[in-house]
């Protein structure tokens, strides 16, 4: 069974901080997407990486991929209370038409 | 981007009846669609992969005689929830995958169900 672990679950930061969300397996992904969550509503993409070694930038967030598609992280620069909800990592399981195999979710909470 | 739709957003109902989830891709066709449950504070749990034409895929531990999956047509996939329980009650998403032959397909979820069932 694989497996994505993301750390930290629960993150409270102070406005214009900078943070960092993991994303770790013991298995190799075909990609790696993170959503991002408000409550009540489904999980809105973000960014879709593909290539060990990526890094894509989104505004004040930045996501890499590691050199052996294992495990991810997502750099949140200048933290803004709009930045506050569910941020979740996503695993594309090879040969499995499409299947993601979702890390827990860290839910950040950023104060003004 | 890709638009995901379902129906109803909530819904309440008696412990014992059954419940219709409608999941749809508005503006694209969907072979495959998937069906979520997720708890309070946690993530996604996968239950089933809904393919077109064919037998849903079931996640071990879910059962597929409660969960009905049909998935009739490119844009129309639908959860069934049979005689349900209040242990039923959760937030149910679904996502549509989407992208051209040949490139990295995505997965776009609708605005997700709340079923409460008393």
């Amino acid at each position: 069974t694989q497996l994505l672990e993301q750390s930290p679950q629960f993150l409270s930061i102070q406005e214009g901080e900078n943070l960092t969300v993991y994303c770790n397996s013991s298995s190799v992904f075909s990609s790696l997407q993170w959503y991002r969550q408000e409550p009540g509503e489904g999980p809105v993409l973000l960014v879709t990486v593909v290539t060990g070694g990526e890094v894509k930038k989104l505004k004040r967030l930045t996501f890499q991929f590691g050199d052996a598609r294992k495990d991810s992280s997502l750099h949140i620069t200048a933290a803004q209370p709009g930045d506050t909800g569910l941020y979740l990592c996503a695993g594309g399981v090879y040969n499995q038409g499409g299947k993601l195999i979702f890390g827990q979710g860290t839910e950040l909470s950023v104060k003004p | 981007g890709a638009v995901v739709s379902q129906h109803p957003s909530w819904v309440i109902c008696k412990s014992g009846t059954s419940v219709k989830i409608e999941c749809r891709s508005l503006d694209f066709q969907a072979t495959t669609m998937f069906w979520y449950r997720q708890f309070p504070k946690q993530s996604l749990m996968l239950m089933a992969t809904s393919n077109e034409g064919s037998k849903a895929t079931y996640e071990q531990g879910v059962e597929k005689d409660k969960f009905l999956i049909n998935h009739a047509s490119l844009t129309l996939s639908t959860l069934t929830v049979t005689s349900a329980h209040p242990e039923d009650s959760s937030f149910y998403i679904c996502s549509a995958r989407v992208g051209l032959a040949g490139e990295l397909k995505t997965q776009y979820f609708g605005p997700g169900t709340r079923l409460l069932v008393l």
